[in-house]
């Protein structure tokens, strides 16, 4: 069970496209998600907390109108990286949870975004 | 948030036990220790956490100090699949509550 299904793994596109991740919780439903970013040889950055039905909450230092979330129903939460840029070349990764049921969170398999 | 000191890297033979330390010595009363790795190219995983006693399950055993200013994540015999970053995380006891990552602990395993 605590399934994550993330999509694509890998994107390539254009500088100044936008590129739309999906994450989905399989087999549960998650009122929160969490999205993260990591570049080479780093630990993964929080950039938000995607909740459910409400505004996404962004940590410090993350443009919140680059990087769109929505989270319209309780097993789908979207980033958005509007006008890429080649310095947004990361790999994402979701995650989602059912902590109260003794397990940690479960994350997505990341996707591999490459701005050229 | 609480932080979590790890050694950078650590080494092991594979089928020999892994001692995996991790200090938290501002941690507060609520926080729970998590352990995650992370394989190459892929998301983290979830191994144990724990909160004042000590855990076990099938991937590995958390042993906490009883001060809980430190703990150990044990791999009792290691394979040449435990290869990964292995990353200590104080969280709180929200069903909401963020995982912030540090650094880790890059463990190699050779045969």
């Amino acid at each position: 069970g605590a399934v994550v299904s993330q999509h694509p793994s890998r994107v390539i596109c254009k500088s100044g496209t936008s590129v739309k991740i999906e994450c989905r919780s399989l087999d549960f439903q998650a009122t929160t998600m969490f999205w993260y970013r990591q570049f080479p040889k780093q630990s993964l950055m929080l950039m938000a907390t995607s909740n459910e039905g409400s505004k996404a909450t962004y940590e410090q230092g993350v443009e919140k109108d680059k990087f769109l979330i929505n989270h319209a129903s309780l097993t789908l939460s979207t980033l958005t990286v509007t006008s890429a840029h080649p310095e947004d070349s990361s790999f994402y990764i979701c995650s989602a949870g059912a902590p109260w049921q003794g397990r940690g969170y479960t994350f997505g398999s990341g996707t591999r975004l490459t701005v050229v | 948030d609480a932080k979590t000191t790890q050694p950078n890297s650590m080494e092991s033979n594979e089928e020999e036990p892994v001692h995996l330390p991790c200090n938290h010595s501002t941690i507060s009363g609520t926080d729970y220790i998590h352990w995650y790795r992370q394989l190459p190219s892929q998301g983290p995983e979830y191994v144990i956490h724990g909160l004042t006693s000590n855990v076990n399950n099938r991937m590995a055993s958390l042993a906490i100090a009883e001060d809980r200013k430190s703990s150990t994540l044990i791999l009792h015999r290691a394979t040449l699949r435990d290869a990964a970053v292995y990353y200590c995380i104080l969280r709180g006891a929200g069903n909401t509550d963020k995982l912030i990552f540090g650094t880790g602990t890059r463990l190699q395993v050779f045969p």
